[in-house]
């Protein structure tokens, strides 16, 4: 167990929808990222969070959006759902963010646009 | 830009077997490299890390030594067990003040008993 928790676990919704994951940090963790997993593109950083302010962005798409509250759990947006948006999301914690520091892993949401 | 090479798979290995999974990265400067593990329906667990050159990280029989002259981090084991099968990351995060994971492609290992 990572200590970082991730739900809901799996989701089902249709093309067009909107739906909200939640990632809650290893305790004392800063530093948030999401990560998609996908057979087709592997796994790409989505984007990072710092203690509430975004810090980089990676491969996210406009539709996509995200942020990190005061008690540092963070929330992934994702509307306009497309069927190729069906992929497994992970987040990732780390105590501040700095390079070399190891990234702690939630078990992930499979969600599956249908 | 940043980016991890890994052998394709999937590799299958008898019990006991040795292990090699090759990585090697391009970056600039001398990124901190690690080796995730992904267990069937699970998350990504790290396995081991090394954040400067000559670097050896290791954990659960497992080793990779952080080879700058060959820009490599390949990943070994000396005797397999069937509960080693799951899919290997490679991934590295770079020194620039940009510290996402990036990934290679993983490799399924199969251990057959």
């Amino acid at each position: 167990d990572s200590g970082v928790t991730q739900t809901p676990k799996h989701l089902i919704t249709a093309t067009g929808q909107r739906v909200t994951l939640r990632c809650s940090p290893r305790s004392g963790d800063l530093s948030v990222y999401w990560y998609q997993q996908s057979l087709d593109q592997g796994l790409q950083f989505l984007i990072q969070y710092y203690n509430g302010e975004e810090r980089a962005k990676g491969n996210i798409l406009e539709r996509f959006s995200a942020q990190q509250f005061p008690d540092l759990h963070s929330e992934l947006n994702l509307s306009s759902l497309e069927l190729g948006d069906s992929a497994l999301y992970f987040c990732a914690s780390s105590v501040s963010g700095s390079s070399g520091e190891t990234q702690y892993f939630g078990p992930g949401t499979r969600l599956l646009v249908l | 830009g940043n980016s991890v090479t890994q052998m394709e798979g999937p590799v299958t290995l008898s019990e006991e077997a040795f292990l090699t999974i090759n990585c090697t990265y391009t970056a600039t400067g001398y990124p901190s490299l690690f080796w995730y593990v992904q267990y069937p329906g699970e998350g990504l667990q790290l396995l081991l890390k090394a954040t400067k050159a000559d670097d050896k990280g290791s954990n659960k029989g497992f080793e990779a030594t952080y080879r700058k002259e060959t820009t490599s981090f390949h990943l070994e084991k000396g005797s397999v067990q069937v509960s080693d099968s799951a899919v290997y990351f490679c991934a590295l995060s770079d020194l620039s003040g940009n510290t996402p994971l990036v990934f290679g492609k993983g490799t399924r290992l199969s251990v057959i008993a």
